[in-house]
């Protein structure tokens, strides 16, 4: 069974202030999409990394994806209100269409 | 252009009762899932369809739970009888095959 692990569960942090999340696994994933949810909406996709040690940016948030495809991170620089939000990581599983989500980690930002 | 919608976004309904969740998914979409979401157990995948036709309901929970979809603009999950451990919030979504998921707002049922 693919599972994937997310920490820390709950970050609450000051606005301007730096933090990673991680997403770990045991097992390979052929790709890896990171998601943000806000409170009473659905998932929206931010990215999608395929290739072992890819790095992708947006803005001011970096994705990177492990070497042996097993693990990612999400590192936010100068984190803003607005970032506040559930991520998820999701990773391919054993058919193109079947996503293995996270658990998710809660990020508050404070003003 | 408009989202997956799904309609009704929340419902309170007695143990026993049928519960029929509905979802509209984005035009020229292919495919179409339904997942449901708990504090428990996160995002699980219960039923995937692809034009039109059920590919995957491994993620059903049990037959209590069916889930159709007559055309390509349309699709439901049933769930009969409701029980309260089946309170949580169910997300349709969709795609074009291989392409980016779209997640609806999602339906957010309380059993009582």
């Amino acid at each position: 069974t693919q599972l994937l692990e997310q920490s820390p569960q709950f970050l609450s942090i000051q606005e301007g202030e730096n933090l990673t999340v991680y997403c770990n696994s045991s097992s390979v994933f052929s790709s890896l999409q990171w998601y943000r949810q806000e409170p009473g909406e659905g998932p929206v996709l931010l990215v999608t990394v395929v290739t072992g040690g890819e790095v992708k940016k947006l803005k001011r948030l970096t994705f990177q994806f492990g070497d042996a495809r097993k693990d990612s991170s999400l590192h936010i620089t100068a984190a803003q209100p607005g970032d506040t939000g559930l991520y998820l990581c999701a990773g391919e599983g054993d058919s193109s269409y079947k996503l293995i989500f996270g658990s998710g980690t809660r990020l508050l930002v404070r003003p | 252009d408009a989202g997956v919608i799904q309609s009704p976004r929340h419902e309170v309904t007695e143990m026993g009762q049928e519960v029929t969740l509905r979802c509209k998914p984005i035009s020229g979409h292919n495919s179409l899932f339904w997942y449901r979401q708990t504090m428990m157990r996160g995002l699980e995948l219960l039923i995937y369809f692809n034009n039109n036709v059920p590919i995957d309901d491994s993620g059903m929970p049990e037959d209590r739970f069916s889930a159709k979809m007559p055309n390509a603009s349309f699709s439901t999950l049933k769930i009969q009888p409701s029980e309260p451990r089946d309170s949580a919030v169910y997300f349709c979504a969709s795609s074009t095959s291989g392409n980016t998921i779209y997640f609806g707002e999602g339906s957010w049922l309380t059993v009582v």
